[in-house]
């Protein structure tokens, strides 16, 4: 079935600095979703998307839906070691509303 | 809490036995999904109800199935275990079914472990 290109797949980093991660897709979308995973526990949403071009804020988390509607973005500003964690985008084709079609995620480990 | 309940947390059985796992919906949530999380591996669908009735099938194996009974939890049968079965089972629900406001929300999942 049909999966999003999510990247990067990992991603390792110091405490305090920035991360960004992405979300493509061949078609368009009209739904993009992020989720937190942690270990152990069912992912959590974060942050939803539901216009094209929409900018979204969720603490020190901040998600974009692209403008061409086949992309998604993620920024974490200032990193701290709760930050870790499986991070996946999942969307709704716009082609297919009951379908939610997932990405493979980006695991962030964060360095104290 | 989530507000999805999923039972039981841990289960550890032998390769050809049967299993059932349960799965509570947020109050007032009509849908439920079940996914499969193997090791390293991301969520794969296996299967949507709404409202009592069978909606989406994704990857599921015929030895799979569920159900989704009148008090809206749900049920996930899985049978004649194999080895590759082991992995996280996590249920979500969501209000309606298709593109909501509101994502879907998961439970904590089952851990499944055949050996």
């Amino acid at each position: 079935g049909q999966q999003l290109n999510q990247s990067p797949q990992s991603m390792f980093i110091q405490e305090g600095e920035d991360v960004s991660m992405n979300c493509t897709s061949s078609s368009i979308f009209n739904t993009w979703l992020w989720y937190k995973q942690e270990p152990g526990e069912g992912p959590v949403l974060l942050i939803a998307l539901y216009k094209a071009g929409e900018l979204t804020s969720n603490g020190r988390l901040t998600a974009q839906f692209g403008i061409t509607r086949k992309d998604s973005f993620l920024n974490i500003s200032a990193s701290i070691p709760s930050d870790v964690g499986i991070y996946f985008c999942a969307g709704f084709n716009a082609g297919n509303n009951r379908k939610l079609i997932w990405g493979l995620g980006t695991s962030l480990a964060v360095n104290p | 809490d989530s507000g999805v309940t999923q039972t039981p947390k841990h289960l550890i059985t032998a390769t050809g036995q049967r299993v059932t796992l349960r799965c509570s919906p947020r109050s007032g949530d009509l849908s439920v999904y079940w996914y499969q999380q193997s090791l390293d591996q991301g969520l794969q669908f296996l299967i949507q109800y709404y409202n009592g009735e069978e909606r989406a099938k994704g990857n599921i194996l015929e030895r799979f199935s569920a159900q989704q009974f009148p008090d809206l939890h749900s049920e996930l049968n899985l049978s004649s275990l194999e080895l590759g079965d082991s992995a996280l089972y996590f249920c979500a629900s969501s209000p309606r079914t298709g593109r909501s406001n509101y994502g879907y929300t998961f439970g904590s999942g089952t851990r499944l472990t055949v050996v």
